[in-house]
């Protein structure tokens, strides 16, 4: 138990479908982090919250659109997604210090998404 | 551009004594994480170093060479349970984490 939990676990959603991840940290963080996991590549960041505002968007593209109602919540809406964005999608948290490091990430057990 | 390399997989026998290296190329240097991830769970916190050189915590070490953008994990004792993908990640100037594919571990009998 990480004190970070995402719903769901696992979905499968076709090319058509709307759906939402929900990521939840209770160790009281600021900064909350989303990130996609493919087989046998690293990590990568797409979106960062720290103190509920937006502070980095790596280029990721419309069809995934975040959003922060509150330091402990996070989503990640879906839509008209591809098959080749099937992966493992990590929340994360940290203490979020402003304008610097903002130390360790607490990850979420994930959300394993399949795009047929 | 930042890059960061690690063997892909590695292959150990229980009880004994592994170092998982980590070269790195990164725009700045804030320090480097060492991650572990069991298959189908969350990556786990290991070990941060900031300054050069070996720091313990029991079974497991981690080793920074900032010069030489060159870090190690030693795993020593191994345990079946030590069997999973162990992930670098060195921190840059924007203090944004920049990861590693990971090794994978396997630990035999």
């Amino acid at each position: 138990e990480t004190g970070v939990t995402q719903t769901p676990r696992h979905l499968v959603m076709g090319m058509t479908n709307k759906k939402s991840l929900k990521c939840e940290q209770h160790l009281g963080h600021n900064a909350m982090y989303w990130y996609k996991q493919s087989a046998k590549k690293p990590l990568e960041l797409m979106f960062v919250y720290n103190f509920k505002e937006q502070t980095e968007n790596n280029s990721v593209p419309s069809r995934f659109s975040p959003e922060c109602p509150n330091s402990s919540h996070l989503f990640l809406h879906l839509h008209t997604l591809q098959p080749e964005d099937s992966a493992l999608y990590l929340c994360a948290s940290s203490q979020g210090l402003a304008g610097g490091f903002t130390g360790e990430l607490f990850f979420g057990e994930g959300s394993r998404l399949t795009v047929l | 551009g930042q890059n960061i390399d690690q063997p892909t997989e590695m292959t150990a026998t229980e009880g004994a004594i592994v170092q998982i290296n980590c070269t790195y190329q990164t725009s700045g240097f804030n320090g480097l994480f060492w991650y572990q991830q069991h298959a189908g769970e969350a990556p786990t916190f290991l070990s941060y170093n900031v300054l050069d050189g070996l720091e313990e915590k029991g079974r497991f070490s981690s080793f920074l060479s900032r010069s030489k953008g060159y870090s190690y994990l030693l795993l020593k004792e191994l345990q079946m349970k030590d069997s999973a993908s162990y992930l670098c990640a060195p921190v840059d100037s924007n203090y944004q984490l920049i990861w590693g594919a990971g090794t994978k571990l396997i630990i035999k009998p």
